[in-house]
């Protein structure tokens, strides 16, 4: 079967790091997403990769390794703000996107 | 990046009536669109997939005479939810994928919080 694990909930201090894991078994591979998501609203995109490395933007970075079917988010110099639900999707070969459970960040001062 | 209008973005009806939400992309071709379920504190959870012109393909436990979608243009999909029940409130949410955008990234909607009473 298809499974994207991440972890439920995660604890950062503002002006931190903080990586969020996710790993995948899926049938077949087509890229990985990360989206950011607010209480009450919808998923914003925040990154995509399809090959492994890392993909930097602003203070947000995204890795992939397909070997190993893992990939992280990475958030630097944590804002209040940033306490949101992460959601990590893998895109299969059918194009069809498959999302783990999220990821709820909560900042603390 | 592209623009997804879904509409409204709330509504409250009463049980056993029908309450119908609008998926517009704005300024793209959408040729494939996804209507989402989700719960409260609970990950996405794909209903069906609909493609301009032709029946939308509906995951497997949702039922296509409660949940109709129609996705007759490129730029506009609806999907109306019949016989409303309380077990129905949900927040539903859009996306659309296409046009110069190919078929990786989709775009979401605002989402629509349904609540039934």
């Amino acid at each position: 079967g298809q499974n994207i694990d991440q972890p439920t909930e995660m604890t950062a201090t503002e002006g931190a790091i903080v990586q969020i894991n996710c790993t995948y078994q899926t049938s077949g591979f087509n890229g990985l997403f990360w989206y950011q998501q607010h209480a009450g609203e919808a998923p914003t995109f925040l990154s995509y990769n399809v090959l492994d490395g890392l993909e930097e933007k602003g203070r947000f970075s995204s890795f992939l390794s397909r070997s190993k079917g893992y990939s992280y988010l990475l958030l630097k110099e944590l804002q209040m703000k940033d306490s949101a639900s992460y959601l990590c999707a893998v895109m299969d070969s059918n194009y069809q996107l498959i999302w783990g459970a999220g990821t709820k960040l909560i900042i603390k001062p | 990046g592209a623009v997804v209008s879904q509409h409204p973005s709330w509504v409250i009806c009463k049980s056993g009536t029908s309450v119908k939400i609008e998926c517009r992309s704005l300024d793209f071709q959408a040729t494939t669109m996804f209507w989402y379920r989700q719960f409260p504190k609970q990950s996405l959870m794909l209903m069906a997939t609909s493609n301009e012109g032709s029946k939308a393909t509906y995951e497997q436990g949702v039922e296509k005479d409660k949940f109709l979608i129609n996705h007759a243009s490129l730029t506009l999909s609806t999907l109306t939810v019949t016989s409303a029940h309380p077990e129905d409130s949900s927040f539903y949410i859009c996306s659309a994928r296409g046009g110069s955008y190919g078929d990786t990234e989709a775009f979401f909607g605002q989402g629509t919080r349904l609540t039934v009473v």
